[in-house]
């Protein structure tokens, strides 16, 4: 069965500075690998997605993400945090759209001034 | 394009009430739909898959007989709420994979979810 990991409940970091969110995937053949963000009470926003080819993806608000095989890691980073980008970032796994994707337990972001 | 629609967006309701909630595809056809329940500052986790025109299918410990998903067409899949109770207050997402163009089928779209709060 597929899994994910996010070893960060929560992180906080200042404004300007840089970000790394990191997760972790269980998954036995090539995964989609997808990062959303949700805001307090809202849905979820899609960031970014891999599917194939090149391993480094961008996404939307200045965030990317890489997708290393070899650590089954597909963590998210951002080099200039912005206090609007204080969320819940979750990263999911799925093989297909068949199938419901498998989230994360989620990383909230809290930014300082 | 590629928009999923909820409603209500929210909704409180007594306790032993039912309580529907709709999971629209406005610009594409669905023909899965997922509901998700997200507990306060918890991850989603699945709790049916749909198909259009069949019988959904459920994740181990959801009662079938309480949470009624019915997938009547392809842009429409609802989720009732039967006889609900406080502890069935959360935040339900539903999400939906169609067939709006070949780069996006293996893609989710997701809605803006539904806040039940049951008195």
């Amino acid at each position: 069965a597929q899994s994910v990991t996010q070893p960060d409940i929560h992180i906080t970091v200042s404004e300007g500075a840089s970000l790394e969110l990191r997760c972790n995937y269980s998954y036995g053949a090539t995964p989609y690998l997808f990062w959303y963000v949700q805001s307090p009470g809202q849905g979820l926003q899609l960031l970014l997605k891999y599917f194939s080819g090149d391993t480094l993806v961008q996404g939307i608000k200045g965030f990317e993400a890489e997708f290393k095989r070899s650590q089954s890691s597909f963590n998210l980073r951002k080099p200039s945090v912005h206090w609007s980008d204080a969320a819940e970032y979750f990263c999911a796994v799925g093989d297909t759209g068949r199938r419901a994707l498998t989230f994360g337990s989620g990383t909230r972001l809290q930014v300082q001034p | 394009g590629a928009v999923v629609s909820q409603h209500p967006s929210w909704v409180i309701c007594k306790s032993g009430t039912s309580v529907k909630i709709e999971c629209r595809s406005l610009d594409f056809q669905a023909t899965t739909m997922f509901w998700y329940r997200q507990f306060p500052k918890q991850s989603l986790m699945l709790m049916a898959t749909s198909n259009e025109g069949s019988k959904a299918t459920y994740e181990q410990g959801v009662e079938k007989d309480k949470f009624l998903i019915n997938h009547a067409s392809l842009t429409l899949s609802t989720l009732t709420v039967t006889s609900a109770h406080p502890e069935d207050s959360s935040f339900y997402i539903c999400s939906a994979r169609g067939v709006l163009r070949i780069l996006m089928v293996n893609e989710q779209f997701f809605g803006p979810g539904t806040r039940l709060t049951v008195l």
